[in-house]
């Protein structure tokens, strides 16, 4: 089992649905969760980080995380045609003596129709 | 624009070669990464400089080795090229030494440099 699992995808959605994406992972040990948005032919950029259980919102963003579940989601609401990219989730948890380990999971394709 | 300058941006070569690739981190940033992103496995980390220093490895080959320079800038070394390793790799900086309370996770991407190898 991978340590952090999460749908590839394609999704596609008419403007101004409410888009949900989610991950879900095995290792306890990650603390932090993060969603990075890439756009096609760039990198990677944060768009949102949470530490603790429960959501928190940005705008039309919203993430939540279920450590109880291991569970992790994006909502976008309002979705526009800009939104169409690859969200990847991330995680960081303690990898021993003393390092850090940020683990993406495979990203997930969405397009907006308008 | 994140501030992290990859050279070249498009890179093809055949099996068996060497190519270099560059990577300039953000001003201020101590730490940068590697990875490796294919259709298949995803973003995969391959290794991290803090302060020239290696400070954490992950998935990567024996035939790649990587150096930061006192500047910070860094180079990514890919030897004896297969097919396999046709891919994205970004380069990464951040702040901070590695994850933890005092790391977000905010790595600043560049735009990767694409390999193909034929």
């Amino acid at each position: 089992q991978k340590e952090v699992e999460q749908d590839p995808g394609p999704l596609s959605v008419p403007e101004g649905a409410i888009v949900s994406l989610n991950c879900t992972y095995s290792n306890s040990a990650f603390q932090y969760f993060m969603w990075y948005r890439q756009y096609s032919r760039k990198g990677p950029e944060l768009l949102m980080y949470t530490y603790s259980s429960g959501n928190k919102e940005d705008g039309r963003f919203t993430a939540q995380v279920d450590k109880s579940s291991k569970y992790i989601s994006l909502f976008i609401r309002d979705s526009q045609p800009s939104d169409s990219a690859t969200y990847l989730c991330a995680m960081i948890g303690y990898s021993g003596a003393g390092s850090y380990q940020l683990t993406f999971g495979k990203g997930t394709k969405l397009s907006v129709i308008p | 624009d994140s501030g992290v300058t990859q050279t070249p941006k498009h890179l093809i070569t055949a099996t068996g070669q060497r190519v270099t690739l560059r990577c300039s981190p953000r001003s201020g940033d101590l730490s940068v990464y590697w990875y490796q992103q294919s259709l298949d496995q995803g973003l995969q980390f391959l290794i991290q400089y803090y302060n020239g220093e290696e400070r954490a490895k992950g998935n990567i080959l024996e035939r790649f080795s990587a150096q930061q320079f006192p500047d910070l800038h860094s180079e990514l070394n890919l030897s004896s090229l297969e097919l396999g390793d046709s891919a994205l790799y970004f380069c990464a900086s951040s702040v901070a030494e590695g994850g933890g309370q005092e790391n977000t996770g905010e790595l600043f991407f560049g735009e990767g440099s694409r390999l193909t190898v034929l």
